[in-house]
């Protein structure tokens, strides 16, 4: 079974410019997850939805950040202006309530 | 208020032994779940075991076990047989119900660094 797949795996990219990051859950999972691991903060919960309804965003650092979930097979979030503080690596999980979250590989994200 | 707390930042452990990585957790509600996650080098995070607050037993999954003692509110991960490939981040998670029936988030601890010597 395919698990969580992200995308882009490394992103590189100009303080100012746009960046979108995404993600396909895996098929069944009626939750899914945003989270930003950095070494000063740790790993933090931004965002996540449950039947593509986003159920909590407290941990969305500010509006430059926003997170969709059009269908039950993909998400994005967007960085709009970067910061070079943004730079971090950025997880996306899934699961089903009550089940573990499994986390796809990540997307490196580098802001210059 | 810090709700997961993981107190080593490193620990170093021989090939072959036993180790054990602490966890404490904070939550005033009866059902909760606790999970403990492995993230490599490669940076993936890797599902390891669960325990439910409910759950009689110690959860056991191969060479994982998780020391449970709730009046203590602590979980602590337990590797026996140590091997090279255990070297990684280790993170305790804890998921707390709340009024809401679909919350379902988690909240993760700092993590603790484990290094297996040969």
């Amino acid at each position: 079974d395919a698990g969580v797949i992200q995308s882009p795996r490394h992103e590189v990219t100009e303080m100012g410019q746009e960046v979108t990051l995404r993600c396909k859950p895996i098929s069944g999972h009626d939750y899914l997850f945003w989270y930003r691991q950095t070494m000063m903060r740790g790993l933090e919960l931004l965002i996540y939805f449950n039947n593509n309804v986003p159920i909590d965003d407290s941990g969305m650092p500010e509006d430059r950040f926003s997170a969709k979930m059009p269908n039950a097979s993909f998400s994005t979030l967007k960085i709009q202006p970067s910061e070079p503080r943004d730079s971090a690596v950025y997880f996306c999980a899934s699961n089903q309530i009550g089940r573990p979250q499994h986390f796809g590989d990540g997307t490196r994200l580098s802001i210059l | 208020a810090q709700k997961i707390t993981q107190t080593q930042p490193g620990m170093f452990v021989q090939e072959k032994e036993a180790v054990t990585l602490d966890c404490t957790y904070d939550t005033s509600d009866q059902s909760y779940g606790l999970f403990w996650y492995k993230q490599p080098s490669s940076g993936e995070m890797i599902f390891l075991i669960y325990q439910g607050s409910y759950d009689e037993q110690n959860a056991t999954e191969g060479r994982y076990s998780l020391n449970f003692q709730k009046a203590r509110k602590s979980a602590n991960l337990v590797i026996s047989a140590s091997q090279l490939g255990d070297s990684a981040m280790y993170f305790c998670a804890m998921r707390e119900p709340s009024q809401m029936y679909n919350n379902n988030d988690m909240r993760f601890g700092a993590g603790t660094r484990l290094t297996v010597k040969p």
